[in-house]
């Protein structure tokens, strides 16, 4: 069974500070790599979908970049405001069989 | 309006009793799976469909049916529901496309089940 691992587990920033956190994942069997952000009471909603080395994509304030040879992504939020409140899941696709990682909850505090 | 529908999102019953989660997407999409969620574990893969008749498991296919005779449905089936089933289920679709396998999931509003 692939491990997908997000860290840190929860984190709190300040408004207007920048923040990242990390997934990682076995290199082999991979295909892509999935983003998706979690507001509580809500169904996830994607960010990105990755699947070359070096990719790099971005949606507004939110970015990330994917290392499939070293195995992990990093997801970056910058100048966070309240509304990036959430969990932010990543998942492994291989092929069709995903393996999501338990998530980094995200608090920004005004 | 494109989505994924899931029913019925809140679901109480008895351990034994057969039960059936429905789910359809409007949008043609080839793939579809369900989800589980428990607390501290993440999303966990159940069963997945990459096109009709076809269908495979994930990580925790224990205790959990499907089928996928038409594109637009993908049901979960409980034959029969134990308490350590009680969860929150997603459904989620996307279209892989022929060559370009970078789809993003589009999920439903889930269905909380709890079998006591």
């Amino acid at each position: 069974i692939l491990n997908v691992e997000q860290s840190p587990q929860s984190l709190h920033v300040q408004e207007g500070d920048s923040t990242n956190f990390t997934c990682s994942f076995p290199s082999s069997n991979f295909y892509a790599l999935h983003w998706y952000r979690w507001e509580t009471a809500k169904s996830p909603e994607a960010l990105f979908v990755m699947t070359l080395n070096g990719d790099e994509k971005k949606k507004g304030r939110i970015s990330a970049t994917l290392n499939t040879k070293e195995g992990y992504s990093y997801l970056y939020i910058k100048g966070s405001q309240p509304e990036d409140s959430a969990t932010y899941l990543c998942a492994v696709d291989s092929w069709g069989k995903l393996q999501f990682g338990a998530g980094t909850q995200v608090v920004v505090t005004p | 309006e494109a989505q994924v529908t899931q029913n019925p999102r809140y679901l109480i019953t008895v351990t034994g009793k057969k039960l059936t989660v429905t789910c359809s997407q409007n949008m043609n999409h080839e793939y579809m799976s369900w989800y589980r969620q428990d607390p501290g574990l993440g999303l966990r893969q159940i069963y997945y469909s990459m096109n009709v008749e076809v269908t495979d498991k994930g990580d925790v296919p224990e205790g959990y049916k499907v089928s996928r005779k038409e594109k637009r449905n993908f049901p979960l089936i409980l034959e029969s529901p134990s308490p350590n089933q009680t969860s929150l289920y997603f459904c989620a679709s996307s279209s892989p496309g022929r060559f370009s396998y970078n789809s993003p999931l589009h999920f439903g509003n889930g269905t909380r089940l709890t079998v006591t």
